[in-house]
């Protein structure tokens, strides 16, 4: 059981340049989550999605895509990496068990450097 | 909007001390959680608060809910290097349960 998981785990990208990142459950959660996290921010949600087939913007979704590729599986796009999306990338999922009061559980995340 | 505010930001403190961290909020939630989030890694779950009042204990650490359900205290009894990491507190309400409002977490560093 791993949870959840990310790939990769570090990456360097020119502006301009672009990636997806990936992410994997293994729980049989509904909720998936990306997060950005930056020093004095915290943690900022960029998209999720409710259940499978279902996406929704966060805080800051600008500069971003995500698509629910099947209930495992959430993955955040970067179309035009720019400076200012350096940062460390999360994702997490959330169950819909009795008694679960919306607790998320995260990967381990994603340090992206955009030059 | 609502807002989780935390304090204090930074915290040193040797080993063996004890420590309280606040999470505040001039709303109501209808749930509140602390985090933990070690360098390198994701932000890990240690409680979950729902009912005003409520006291929870998880070995060293003692979590509250206050009674109006807009703030809450972690207290550190006997702090070890093992503790040292980012405390982060999240806080949802039934209007919109998907989505969790997070504070900005205490930096905690338990010196030897």
């Amino acid at each position: 059981n791993a949870g959840v998981t990310q790939t990769p785990k570090f990456q360097v990208l020119k502006t301009g340049q672009s990636m997806t990142l990936q992410c994997a459950q293994d729980m049989n959660h509904n909720s998936m989550y990306w997060y950005r996290q930056d020093p004095g921010m915290g943690l900022r949600l960029i998209y999720y999605s409710a259940s499978e087939g279902t996406t929704d913007k966060g805080e800051v979704p600008n500069g971003y895509n995500v698509s629910r590729l099947n209930k495992r599986e959430f993955s955040l796009r970067l179309e035009s990496a720019a400076p200012s999306q350096t940062s460390v990338y999360f994702c997490a999922s959330r169950g819909l068990r009795v008694y679960q009061y919306h607790e998320q559980y995260f990967g381990p995340g994603t340090r992206l450097t955009v030059t | 909007t609502q807002l989780l505010e935390q304090s204090p930001q930074f915290l040193s403190i040797q080993e063996g001390e004890n420590l309280t961290v606040y999470c505040n909020s001039s709303s109501v939630f209808s749930s509140l959680q602390w985090y933990r989030q070690e360098p390198g890694e994701g932000p890990v779950l240690l409680v979950t608060v729902v009912t005003g009042g409520e006291v929870k204990k998880l070995k060293r650490l003692t979590f509250q809910f206050g009674d109006a359900r807009k703030d809450s205290s972690l207290h550190i009894t006997a702090a070890q290097p093992g503790d040292t990491g980012l405390y982060l507190c999240a806080g949802s309400n039934a209007g919109n349960n998907r989505k969790l409002i997070w504070g900005l977490g205490t930096s905690l560093a338990v010196n030897p």
